[in-house]
């Protein structure tokens, strides 16, 4: 993988269920992997870094998981309300401290 | 809200011209990232500055510049605008200025530059 790869492009939920969405970035020169969260007309906003292969992070209902050694990392979020719609981004980090991201993930929670 | 400030939100302009895009890091920051978002494309990164320095460049035109003033504050040029430069432009900021472990960027609210 050459690029930061997000999967589904769009998802549209119930209110209530669980969903999860998948980041693939290369796992080469790997420093850190971001997501955030973009509501529109508003900025991005910080969920979480995560460095080590392995990491597991959690925000209320939203948690997120890291595997370095294969380069993906997935996002979860349990019992979905329509405040969690948003389009969810995935950047990763290298070295040089810039930020690839991928093109995300569009989330529509239907109450 | 971030921390981070960025002004104008709007800014419309014609081909040809040249705008100055400003944007102010969360107090105690030191590096400053400037990122375009075009239609149907992801966050690209342009350019970093660390404390005053240019720290790492990504995909940024050469009619493109910015800059890191002494009390941390960061403008970014565009020059020659042509249609395809209408795009919204985030500001991030961060603590430190080299894969520093969670080096968390925070985003600004963007300039949306529309260009006729």
């Amino acid at each position: 993988i050459l690029n930061v790869e997000q999967s589904p492009q769009s998802l549209h939920v119930q209110e209530g269920d669980s969903t999860n969405f998948t980041c693939s970035f290369p796992s080469s020169n790997f420093y850190a992997l971001h997501w955030y969260r973009w509501e529109t007309a508003k900025s991005p906003e910080a969920l979480f870094v995560m460095t080590l292969n392995g990491d597991e992070k959690k925000k209320g209902r939203i948690s997120a998981t890291l595997n370095t050694k294969e380069g993906y990392s997935y996002l979860y979020i349990k019992g979905s309300q329509p405040e969690d719609s948003a389009t969810y981004l995935c950047a990763r980090r290298d070295d040089t401290d810039k930020l690839i991201f991928g093109t995300g993930t569009r989330l529509q929670v239907f109450p | 809200d971030s921390g981070v400030t960025q002004t104008p939100k709007h800014l419309i302009t014609a081909t040809g011209q040249r705008v100055t895009l400003r944007c102010s890091p969360r107090s105690g920051d030191l590096s400053v990232y400037w990122y375009q978002q075009s239609l149907d494309q992801g966050l690209q990164f342009l350019i970093q500055y660390y404390n005053g320095e240019e720290r790492a460049k990504g995909n940024i035109l050469e009619r493109f510049s910015a800059q890191q003033f002494p009390d941390l504050h960061s403008e970014l040029n565009l020059s020659s605008l042509e249609l395809g430069d209408s795009a919204l432009y985030f500001c991030a900021s961060s603590v430190a200025g080299t894969g520093a472990g969670y080096n968390e960027q925070f985003f600004g609210p963007g300039t949306r530059l529309t260009v006729l």
